[in-house]
C-alpha cells in the first residue's frame, strides 16, 4: 500500500517553529518529497530525502527515518507567507508516479 | 512565477461543450503529467507522458483526452464533462520518467467549473 499520513491542519504564530509530520508505509521506499502549495497556486518543490537524517535549506529543514517510515518538515522563524498546505509525497514502487499524502494546512497568525 | 505555464487559468464550461487545457514547459523535460486536485485534497495523477508517448492512464474516463504534440506541450481535451469534474487541473513536468529522485515542477493550474 501507499498510505501516507499527515495532520490535516496546524496553527502557529509568527516567529515560531513548527514541525509537520509525515508517516508512510516503508515497503518499496524510494525517497520522500516535500512540496508547498499556496491556495490556488502550483505546488512548489521544497526538499527530497532518500537517506536518514536532517537536510537543511535556510528556514526549512526536512528529516527522514527510513526504518520508522517517518519524515518531518521543520519550519523556523515562521512568516505569514508560510501559511500554505504542505504535502509529502513518495514515488510508488515502480517509480512510475508520485503518491501524495493527505496534506497539512498550516495557518500562521500574527 | 513557475516554469510550467498553463492556460487558461480559469474555465467555465457547460456539460455539452468541448474545450482544451494547455500546458507548456521549456526546461527540456521529457516527462509530463496531468493531475486533478479537488479542494483541500492532494493532487491525483491522471496521465503521464514520457518522450511524447502516453505511459500511464490512471483509468481516467474517456471524456478526458490527453495529447502531447511535442516535448514542450501537453494538452488535455475535454468533452461532455460532468459537474463532479469541476476541480483544479495541474500540469507538471520532470526531467525523465521513472527516476525516483526527480522532482516534478508544477504549473499554477486551470480552475475548471462545469455548469
Amino acid at each position: 500500500g501507499q498510505n501516507i499520513d499527515q495532520p490535516t491542519e496546524m496553527t502557529a504564530t509568527e516567529g515560531a517553529i513548527v514541525q509537520i509530520n509525515c508517516t508512510y508505509q516503508t515497503s518499496g521506499f524510494n525517497g520522500l518529497f516535500w512540496y508547498q502549495q499556496h491556495a490556488g497556486e502550483a505546488p512548489t518543490f521544497l526538499s527530497y530525502n532518500v537517506l536518514d537524517g536532517l537536510e537543511e535549506k535556510g528556514r526549512f529543514s526536512s528529516f527522514l527515518s527510513r526504518s520508522k517510515g517517518y519524515s518531518y518538515l521543520l519550519l523556523k522563524e515562521l512568516q505569514m507567507k508560510d501559511s500554505a498546505s504542505y504535502l509529502c509525497a513518495k514515488p510508488n514502487t515502480g517509480f512510475q508516479k508520485l503518491v501524495f499524502g493527505t496534506g497539512t494546512r498550516l495557518l500562521v497568525s500574527p | 512565477d513557475t516554469e510550467v505555464t498553463q492556460t487558461p487559468k480559469h474555465l467555465v464550461m457547460g456539460m455539452t461543450n468541448k474545450k482544451s487545457l494547455k500546458c507548456e514547459q521549456h526546461m527540456g523535460h521529457r516527462a509530463m503529467y496531468w493531475y486533478k486536485q479537488k479542494a483541500k485534497k492532494p493532487p491525483e495523477l491522471m496521465f503521464v507522458y514520457s518522450y511524447e508517448k502516453l505511459s500511464i492512464n490512471e483509468s481516467v474516463p474517456s471524456r478526458f483526452s490527453p495529447e502531447c504534440p511535442n516535448s514542450s506541450l501537453l494538452n488535455l481535451h475535454l468533452h461532455a464533462l460532468q459537474p463532479e469534474d469541476s476541480a483544479l487541473y495541474l500540469c507538471a513536468s520532470s526531467q525523465v520518467f521513472g527516476m525516483s529522485n526527480q522532482p516534478q515542477h508544477f504549473g499554477d493550474g486551470t480552475r475548471l467549473s462545469i455548469l
